[in-house]
């Protein structure tokens, strides 16, 4: 039982290039989320999804898609890499117990 | 969702008992308290929440005023694993399942 993975957990982006941020789940959890986490800073929502199919923005979701086509599976894409982007990104998901999100050891990211 | 409080840094002895506060003051009726921990860059890790009666589990001890206006997480003996950034969250369970994470107290527990 893995819990929440993350890959790659470090990543170098030239301005301009685009990128997917992987994130799957083992624990059948259906709400999931994207977190950035500046340095120095708390976390900021990106996006979030209650179910397969369903996503909705967060607080910064400027420069981000998401999807969810499977229960497991909450891909994060950035599509024109800007250095405002470098920051590390957390994914995680909450299950029957609303209460307790589980983590995943985050994607560090540098956009130079 | 209720705003939170809480002092950018505290130091703690190891072995004593480490008393980190929290003030919000507009916290509304259905809003829950929440505790969570982020040792050096890794995920945040759930440590305890309640309503408004005293809580209590194997990580810390949650005390919330009787008017639920402040709260203080308490960790019985500290110990040097606990250094991390604790961040307080106050949040309605039917908002979603969003948390807003401010940018927490720093904890550093000293040998």
């Amino acid at each position: 039982n893995a819990g929440v993975t993350q890959t790659p957990k470090f990543r170098i982006l030239k301005i301009g290039q685009s990128m997917t941020l992987q994130c799957t789940q083992d624990m059948n959890h259906n709400y999931m989320y994207w977190y950035r986490q500046d340095p120095g800073m708390g976390l900021k929502l990106i996006y979030y999804s209650v179910g397969a199919g369903i996503t909705d923005k967060g607080e910064v979701p400027n420069g981000y898609n998401v999807s969810r086509s499977t229960t497991e599976d909450f891909p994060l894409r950035l599509e024109l890499a800007a250095p405002s982007q470098t920051s590390v990104y957390f994914c995680a998901t909450t299950g029957w117990d609303k209460n307790i999100q589980y983590f995943g050891a985050g994607t560090r990211l540098s956009v130079l | 969702d209720a705003k939170t409080t809480q002092p950018p840094s505290m130091d703690c002895a190891e072995g004593r008992a480490a008393n980190l506060p929290c003030n919000h003051s507009t916290i509304s009726g259905n809003e829950y308290v929440y505790w969570y921990r982020q040792i050096h860059s890794q995920g945040p890790q759930y440590i305890i929440h309640g309503l408004k009666n005293n809580e209590t589990n194997e990580m810390a001890s949650l005390i919330i005023t009787e008017d639920r206006k402040s709260s203080t997480l308490i960790l019985p003996h500290a110990t040097l694993r606990d250094t991390a950034v604790y961040y307080c969250i106050v949040r309605s369970s039917n908002t979603g399942n969003q948390f807003y994470f401010g940018t927490g107290t720093s904890l550093t527990v000293i040998p």
